[in-house]
């Protein structure tokens, strides 16, 4: 049963702390997705990745945010430095982007951040 | 006009009721509809999805209803299950495996 993989699953940090999250994604899915969910905002996508290539990171902090594909079995996003709005939980999600458009994302676990 | 708009924002619905969820959007581009629904400490799972070229879609208790003229979508849950109880969020795309999501609707099933 293939699975999007996320570590950590939880993870505290102290403000200005540097955090890096990390994704599976399923094997032979070509397309990655980065979202923060938080209460108020909902799902957010932050960044967009579609053959290791970025897409589409315009829902991304720029200054703090980064997200990167080393390679097609990883992809990361690193928050430096912290602070304690970026508390939320953050999911990746892959899937095999179509010619038609639209298709499934698979959602890994979440990594649930605290800044304090 | 790239927002999904979903109501309600809660819902409480008895054991064996329908559950209704409504979305609605602006951009007439937008060609994928899915549904996701979410337990607490899970990620989101598809559940149903459907092509504007229908005006439902059905699998098993979970039916999507699709209004193009009207510009809205809703997930009807018939005969409800205090299993059922979970966030649900629509969301809309446009030709690409973008997604714009609804802001989810709690529901509770009361056994």
């Amino acid at each position: 049963d293939a699975r999007v993989t996320q570590t950590p699953r939880h993870k505290v940090t102290e403000m200005g702390q540097e955090v890096t999250m990390r994704c599976q994604p399923i094997l032979g899915h070509n397309t990655v997705f980065w979202y923060r969910q938080t209460m108020m905002q909902g799902l957010e996508l932050l960044a967009y990745f579609r053959n290791r290539a970025p897409l589409d990171d315009s829902g991304m902090p720029k200054d703090r945010f980064s997200a990167e594909m080393p390679d097609a079995t990883l992809a990361t996003l690193k928050i430096q430095p912290s602070e304690p709005r970026d508390s939320a939980v953050y999911f990746c999600a892959s899937g095999r982007d179509t010619s038609a458009g639209g298709g499934t994302q698979y959602f890994g676990p979440g990594t649930r951040l605290l800044v304090l | 006009q790239q927002q999904v708009k979903q109501s309600p924002q809660s819902l409480i619905v008895q054991k064996g009721g329908i559950s209704i969820i409504n979305c609605a959007y602006e951009n007439t581009a937008f060609d994928y509809f899915p549904w996701y629904q979410q337990f607490p400490g899970k990620g989101p799972a598809l559940l149903i999805a459907i092509r504007p070229d229908v005006s439902e879609k059905k699998e098993g208790r979970f039916t999507i209803s699709f209004n193009k003229s009207a510009k809205q979508f809703s997930l009807h849950i018939m005969d409800s299950q205090p299993g059922d109880s979970a966030t649900y969020f629509c969301a809309a795309s446009k030709g690409t495996y973008k997604y714009i999501f609804g802001t989810g609707t709690r529901l509770k099933v009361l056994a």
